[in-house]
């Protein structure tokens, strides 16, 4: 069955730079493309980037200088980077598989990211 | 970027009708999904592309709109329905969620 797994460090310091990795099982990444998308505590969604099956990459543009989305198909596994961590950054960050049509039609539990000194 | 906006919050008794709105700030097309969150847990798919039910999903729930207007219906609401849903575009870039619509019973 199709699942996707998030990881990375709980708690990273104000100007470091945060490195998540999502792990996928159940279904190729040269087949699906998969995003990351954050929900600060108590708040909405927002979608910060998506690479896709082809590998090519997006990024949400408030965000586009600060990030780097790649993959490793031997690993099955997507990984974000995000440099110049501000307080603002801290929340749950999930991978998600997406579609053509771009909707997510599987998302992982979530890993939560603080960010404090 | 392509606003979407929702009511924050709507409450409604078991077994009744609701819909939940989505407006789009541009036309996204037929290009808008809707997911539905509980606390503590990860998004779900409901509806992908306007009214498309995803597998697995209750009947009770339906989509519709193109365009800029687009509307999820819960008939009839049950109690496991409480949650929030989001409305999410996927027909411009960057791709956005809407706020979400925290749904409680009565």
């Amino acid at each position: 069955q199709v699942q996707l797994k998030e990881s990375g460090p709980g708690l990273v310091q104000p100007s470091r730079t945060l490195s998540l990795t999502c792990t996928v099982s159940g279904f190729s990444l040269t087949s699906y493309g998969v995003s990351w998308v954050r929900q600060p505590p108590g708040k909405g969604l927002e979608w910060i980037a998506a690479i896709w099956s082809g590998g090519s990459t997006d990024y949400n543009s408030a965000l586009k200088s600060r990030l780097s989305i790649s993959r490793d198909t031997s690993k099955s596994q997507v990984l974000l980077k995000m440099n110049s961590l501000q307080t603002e950054d801290t929340a749950m960050y999930f991978c998600a598989r997406f579609t053509g049509s771009g909707y997510f039609d599987y998302w992982g539990q979530g890993v939560m990211v603080t960010v404090s000194s | 970027d392509t606003v979407l906006t929702q009511s924050p919050a709507l409450a409604v008794s078991p077994g009744e009708r609701v819909t939940i709105s989505c407006r789009a700030s541009e036309s996204v097309s037929t290009l808008m999904h809707w997911y539905q969150q509980k606390p503590g847990q990860q998004p779900t798919l409901l509806i992908y592309l306007a009214s498309n039910l995803e597998s697995g999903v209750p009947a009770r729930f339906s989509g519709s709109g193109s365009g800029t207007d687009f509307t999820l219906t819960i008939d009839p609401v049950e109690a496991d329905d409480t949650a929030t849903y989001y409305c999410q575009q996927s027909w411009n870039d960057p791709w956005t969620f809407g706020g979400g619509t925290k749904l409680e019973l009565k």
